[in-house]
Formats: C-alpha cells, sequence, structure tokens
C-alpha cells in the first residue's frame, strides 16, 4: 500500500525567506508524485508533478520540487516567500498504473504555510 | 477551456436523508474520480469512473455510490446520512493518456449533515 508522510503540519515563514516542505512516500512500484495548493474554501490546484525523467521539477507560482528516489522524498521549495503563498500544501502519490489505469491519489496530511510579513 | 465544476456548492441535509452531488469534468477528460475532505481523515479516495465503469474505489461503506454518463459528468450518491460524512467533497478529471497522470479539481460541495 502506498503512503504519504508530509512532515510538519504547520510551517510559519517570513516573506521573502526560503520556503521548504518535506513529503516522504512510501510505495512499493516506481510512483508518481504530485504537489497541490489548497486555498480556503477552494479545491485543489496542481503545483508540480513528477512522473519520470527529470528528478528536479518546476512547477507554478516558483515552486520546484526534486525527487530521490533513494530518500522517497519529493519535497517542495520555493526560494523566496511571498504573501500570496499563504495556503494549505498537500503532497500526493499514485502508482504507475498500466495504461494510465490508476487515478487513484494517495494524500499526505497536508501542511498549513503560514507567511510573516 | 472551462475548469471542473460541481453542483451544489454547499449543501444542508439531514441525518438519515440521502444526497446527490453531481460534478462536469475538463473537456476532454474521462476519467472522474471523487474525494472526501475531512479535518480528521484529510484527504481520502473515494472511487473513479471512465468510460462509465468504475475503475477503482477506495474503503468506504456502500452507501457511498456514484456513476459516470456517456458525456462523462460524474454523480455521486450518499443514503442514509450520517454526521461523520459531513465534508468537503471534491471531483477530479483527467485526460487519459500517456504522460499524462495529473488530476484536476473542482471547487468541491461542502455537505453538512445536521
Amino acid at each position: 500500500a502506498q503512503s504519504v508522510t508530509q512532515l510538519g503540519s504547520h510551517v510559519s515563514v517570513s516573506e521573502g525567506a526560503l520556503v521548504l516542505l518535506r513529503c516522504n512516500y512510501s510505495s512499493s512500484v516506481p510512483p508518481y508524485l504530485f504537489w497541490y495548493v489548497q486555498y480556503p474554501n477552494q479545491g485543489l490546484q496542481l503545483l508540480l508533478k513528477y512522473t519520470t525523467g527529470a528528478t528536479l521539477v518546476k512547477g507554478i507560482n516558483g515552486f520546484e520540487a526534486e525527487f530521490k528516489k533513494s530518500e522517497t522524498s519529493f519535497h517542495l521549495t520555493k526560494p523566496s516567500a511571498h504573501m500570496s503563498d499563504a495556503a494549505e500544501y498537500f503532497c500526493a502519490v499514485s502508482d504507475q498504473g498500466s495504461g494510465g489505469s490508476n487515478y487513484k491519489l494517495t494524500f499526505g496530511k497536508g501542511t498549513l504555510l503560514t507567511v510573516n510579513p | 477551456k472551462a475548469g471542473v465544476t460541481q453542483t451544489p456548492r454547499y449543501l444542508i441535509k439531514t441525518r438519515g436523508q440521502q444526497v446527490t452531488l453531481s460534478c462536469s469534468p475538463i473537456s476532454g477528460h474521462r476519467s472522474v474520480s471523487w474525494y472526501q475532505q475531512t479535518p480528521g481523515q484529510g484527504l481520502q479516495f473515494l472511487f473513479e469512473y471512465f468510460s462509465e465503469t468504475q475503475r477503482n474505489k477506495g474503503n468506504f461503506p456502500g452507501r457511498f455510490s456514484g456513476r459516470q454518463f456517456s458525456n462523462s459528468r460524474s454523480e455521486m450518491n450518499v443514503s442514509t446520512l450520517e454526521l461523520g460524512d459531513s465534508a468537503l467533497y471534491l471531483c477530479a478529471s483527467s485526460l487519459v493518456r500517456l504522460g499524462h497522470y495529473e488530476q484536476y479539481f473542482g471547487p468541491g460541495t461542502r455537505l453538512t449533515v445536521t
């Protein structure tokens, strides 16, 4: 069974500081990995994804993440936090289903990011 | 291109009633998945439909059911509502094509059971 662990349910940074949100996964097969962001009273917005190829992936709003197989990690970073980044962030994993048949996402518990002025 | 739409956005029901939620996927997307989000359990997978067939199901009781229509629109139904069913129900659609495995989420339906 797959699982996702997000270290830190709440992360607080100052505006302009580095953002680092941690995600570790467990999967018996090569995973597809995703980061989503959720603003209050909204659905989830895809930030970035890793499927195959380059292990450093860039997403929207200046975020990027690096897939490290040896560490089973997929941490999310942004060099400089902005007030608008305050939201809840979710890491998710899915199996590489044959023919793309598996679209079941397993989510971490989420990390609430607070950005202080 | 329009995003995933869900109706209604908010719903209040009484324990024991049943409810139907609707989801319209992004045009061209043929897979629709449903998730339940609660403060205690987080985001949990309910089920996924593709070409009107349920391909995958999460660990939820039989009171939770769904279906998909030929135009890819999907509905989920919860019968005999319990207080614990209060949650944000999210629908997501996917383009079923090699290399495209991301899901795009709608704004959700906030269900309150009293």
